[in-house]
């Protein structure tokens, strides 16, 4: 079974400009969490979807950042435009249930560094 | 709001040596506590969990860690490290279904 993959594994943007961050789950899982970790700071909650539909958001830092997952499948999330605080690992992590402590399997993250 | 603290953002040892990651968490009225370990150039991996049940949990690799509801700690122990082990490793609680997570401890297992 294959696990959570994110793509780019990094992407190097100018400020202003626009990325788009991708994350396939683990096919079957419901559940799609996107995390971010700025330097020297915690991993830190953005958003859950449940299927298509955005379940919790209130870990978005502000209205640049926007996610989807049409069709329930993989999400994307796009920052537009990019700032230089924007920089840092976004993590994508799938679990299967909806009970709230089931397992999050995490892909390898996606390193953004806006300069 | 939930919080986690890892107080050592690094720690060196030697191999076959024992280890202690130390993790604490704000009180809460129920816990569930994780532990994530990152190898490098990987993704995060979840190694154990507590939800209930036995204080002490222990993963596949020879790791355990104690859920102290006193002291409000769930410290990560391995009594013999490996150079495989060299990773970071994240203190996590669960908080209305998301992850928190705490800064992080790279432990660095030296021959």
């Amino acid at each position: 079974e294959a696990g959570v993959t994110q793509f780019p594994s990094h992407s190097v943007i100018e400020k202003g400009q626009t990325v788009t961050l991708r994350c396939d789950p683990i096919s079957g899982h419901d559940n799609l969490y996107w995390y971010r970790r700025v330097m020297g700071k915690e991993i830190k909650f953005l958003l859950h979807f449940v299927k298509e539909s955005k379940q919790d958001e209130s870990g978005m830092p502000n209205n640049r950042f926007l996610a989807e997952r049409t069709g329930g499948t993989y999400s994307t999330l796009k920052v537009q435009p990019a700032e230089l605080e924007d920089s840092g690992v976004y993590f994508c992590a799938s679990s299967r249930g909806a009970w709230r402590v089931d397992e999050q399997f995490f892909g390898p993250g996606t390193r953004l560094t806006v300069l | 709001a939930q919080s986690v603290t890892q107080l050592d953002s690094q720690v060196p040892v030697f191999e076959e040596a024992p280890v202690e990651l130390r993790c604490n968490y704000s009180s809460s009225v129920s816990v569930y506590l994780f532990w994530y370990v990152q190898y490098p150039n990987q993704g995060l991996q979840l190694l154990l969990k507590y939800l209930s049940g036995s204080t002490l949990v222990e993963s596949i690799n020879g790791f355990e860690a104690e859920f102290n509801k006193s002291q409000t700690s769930f410290h990560l122990r391995k009594p013999s490290v490996h150079i495989s082990d060299t990773a970071e490793y994240f203190c996590a609680v669960i908080e209305q279904g998301n992850l928190i997570f705490g800064k992080g401890t790279k432990l660095s297992v030296k021959p």
